[in-house]
Parts: structure tokens; C-alpha cells; sequence
């Protein structure tokens, strides 16, 4: 079974311009979550997605936001961009989230010039 | 609220050596436990989880952790370690019903030396 996959894998924008990354989960797995990785603050939880609903969401400001897809495909994208959301992005999927083993992607690396 | 504190921000090794990497946790109940490894500019690989039964649970690459709940910690060993296990390890703790995300703690970077 493939594994989560995350496109692209980095990124190069400037500030203000806008970003979409996308997940595709492990075949079955309806859940999936939002991380991001910075050596400033760590892994934070962005959010996740569960049958096309956000169904929870972590404490970062509205210009991230999130989607996902009837083939639990999510996207992730960010408005506005500064200069601290130059960070790895890392996507998980889960078989139905209730607390069960997330599974990790590659991540995006995105820059912000 | 949850939280993890891994204590070591980095730690060296040598091969063949026996390693343990700390993790402490703060939660209301039992948890869901696990340790994830990531490589430079990789993502985040599952090596164990605990959600319940018996404490000391098995992993991958000869890996293993056990939970006590009495010092709330769920530390990482290896009896002999590889070069190939340089790489930073993350402790992680998932809330046993609601929200399905993961608190992380800061990781631990682990170095092998020859």
C-alpha cells in the first residue's frame, strides 16, 4: 500500500503571495492532519480533516485553512504568507481518527523570501 | 492540556552502545504513547505506540519503550545501537477520546559516533 504522499515537496514564495499544498492519504484512511514543523517551535497541530469536515483545529490564525476532498485528498493553504510560515508542512492520515495511528507524509518544505 | 517534555536536546552515542531517550508526559488519563524518528528532510516514521496492555511494548529497528504511568514516562531503548539510527526522535502523546491530534515534545537528536 502506498504511503501518504505531500506535493510538492518545497517551496519557494515571497511575502504576501498566497500557497496551496496538497495530501493524498494511505488508500482507506478517511482522516487526515495538518502539522507544522519549525525549529523555533516544533511540531504544532494545524488541523484535521474527517469526511470532508474540519473537525478540529489548532490554535494558529485564520490565513491557514484547510480542505478535503470526497477521496479524503486534503489541501492545505496559506494566505498572506510571512516570513515565519517558512516551515516543513507534514501531513498524516489516519484510518478514521478516533485515536488511532497517524501515518506521516514526506512533508512540504516551504521558504518565504 | 497535554504536553511532553523530552529533557535531552541532543545526545551522543557510540556504536554498539545501549541508548535511552527520556520522555515525559502531562495528562488527566492514560494515553495514547508513541515515538516517531525522523531523518534529516524526512518525515515522521512510527517506531512504537502504547494505547494499552502490557507496558513494555515492541517497535521497529529493535526499539522498545516502556509506560509508567506512577512517573509518567514512556522512554525510548535500544540494547545496541546502529549508525544508521542517527536521526531525531519525537515523543508524542494522542488524547484517548476527542480531538485525534498528536502533542509533541521537542525531540531529541541522537549522534552515533564510530
Amino acid at each position: 500500500k502506498a504511503g501518504v504522499t505531500q506535493t510538492p515537496r518545497y517551496l519557494i514564495k515571497t511575502r504576501g503571495q498566497q500557497v496551496t499544498l496538497s495530501c493524498s492519504p494511505i488508500s482507506g484512511h478517511r482522516s487526515v492532519s495538518w502539522y507544522q514543523q519549525t525549529p523555533g517551535q516544533g511540531l504544532q497541530f494545524l488541523f484535521e480533516y474527517f469526511s470532508e469536515t474540519q473537525r478540529n483545529k489548532g490554535n494558529f490564525p485564520g490565513r491557514f485553512s484547510g480542505r478535503q476532498f470526497s477521496n479524503s485528498r486534503s489541501e492545505m493553504n496559506v494566505s498572506t504568507l510571512e516570513l515565519g510560515d517558512s516551515a516543513l508542512y507534514l501531513c498524516a492520515s489516519s484510518i478514521d481518527g478516533s485515536q488511532e495511528t497517524q501515518y506521516f507524509g514526506p512533508g512540504t518544505r516551504l521558504l518565504v523570501l | 492540556a497535554q504536553s511532553v517534555t523530552q529533557p535531552d536536546i541532543h545526545i551522543t552515542v557510540s556504536e554498539g552502545a545501549s541508548l535511552e531517550l527520556r520522555c515525559n508526559y502531562s495528562y488527566g488519563a492514560t494515553p495514547y504513547l508513541f515515538w516517531y524518528v525522523q531523518s534529516p528532510g524526512q518525515g515522521l516514521q512510527l517506531l512504537l505506540k502504547y494505547f494499552s496492555g502490557d507496558t513494555l511494548v515492541q517497535g521497529i529497528k529493535g526499539f522498545e519503550a516502556e509506560f509508567k504511568r506512577s512517573q509518567s514516562s514512556f522512554n525510548l531503548r535500544k540494547p545496541s545501537v546502529h549508525w544508521s539510527d542517527a536521526a531525531e526522535y519525537f515523543c508524542a502523546v494522542g488524547a484517548r477520546e476527542g480531538a485525534n491530534n498528536l502533542f509533541f515534545g521537542t525531540g531529541t537528536r541522537l549522534t552515533v559516533i564510530p
